[in-house]
């Protein structure tokens, strides 16, 4: 099974300040035709999780531009340029090259 | 825009089984494939398995192979998972998501605590 594995698993921020998160594969994730099977997901405080990006490098709709998302094979980033106080909860990298595997969470939090 | 409407919390003993079900309403059923994801207090994120309501293909885990059961009925665009011999340790938060492979796990259900307890 391919194993996720995201660093840093707590990162306080303060609000207006950029902030990023690694999500390593034990495993490539990248398809023969380009892209790669790397989503990013954000479960803020009492709600369902919700995707954020797709294929490593798209945002979601209705995700606003401060989230961006790069990377490929087995090294991923997920970056926000200016922290808001909205953005708090925990973010989820995860693989869907075989079957589908979560990291642990990544837990955001305001200074 | 689809939405996906979850049944009510479980509580079962050890050993039994629970039916979860899950409505899409607002769009199109058959054409997209539904995962089953859960969540055990203050845990991260597992996936269960997933269904492809149009030709009834699942794949399930490989560690609740032998335990959990996909149904898509297509008339009422209802998906059911039924999961066997109940553990404490299946205590979770069970979300039914749509899954769009690539494009990613973009609409969640509300999700259905299930309490396996004595």
């Amino acid at each position: 099974d391919i194993v996720m594995t995201q660093s840093p698993l707590s990162l306080p921020v303060t609000p207006g300040e950029p902030a990023s998160i690694s999500c390593r594969s034990s495993q490539s994730l990248l398809h023969t035709i380009g892209y790669n099977y790397l989503d990013w997901y954000v479960q803020k405080p009492g709600q369902s999780p919700q995707l954020l990006i797709y294929m490593s490098s798209n945002r979601a709709s209705g995700v606003p531009d401060r989230f961006s998302g790069s990377g490929s094979g087995t090294d991923f980033t997920l970056k926000i340029s200016r922290v808001e106080a909205e953005d708090v909860g925990i973010y989820y990298c995860m693989q869907g090259k075989y079957s589908l595997t979560f990291g642990q969470g990544t837990r955001l939090e305001i200074k | 825009q689809v939405q996906l409407v979850q049944s009510g919390p479980e509580l079962k003993k050890p050993g039994s089984s629970v039916n979860v079900s899950c409505k899409a309403s607002g769009g199109t059923f058959s054409n997209y494939a539904f995962s089953w994801v859960r969540q055990a207090p203050g845990q991260g994120l597992e996936w269960v398995g997933r269904i492809i309501p149009l030709n009834f293909q699942v794949t399930y885990a490989r560690l609740f192979e032998d335990r959990v059961t996909f149904i898509a009925d297509k008339y009422t665009s209802t998906l059911y998972m039924e999961f066997k011999n109940l553990r404490y340790e299946d205590t979770a938060l069970y979300y039914c998501v749509r899954d769009r492979r690539t494009y990613g796990l973009d609409i969640w259900g509300q999700g259905t605590t299930l309490i396996v307890s004595s």
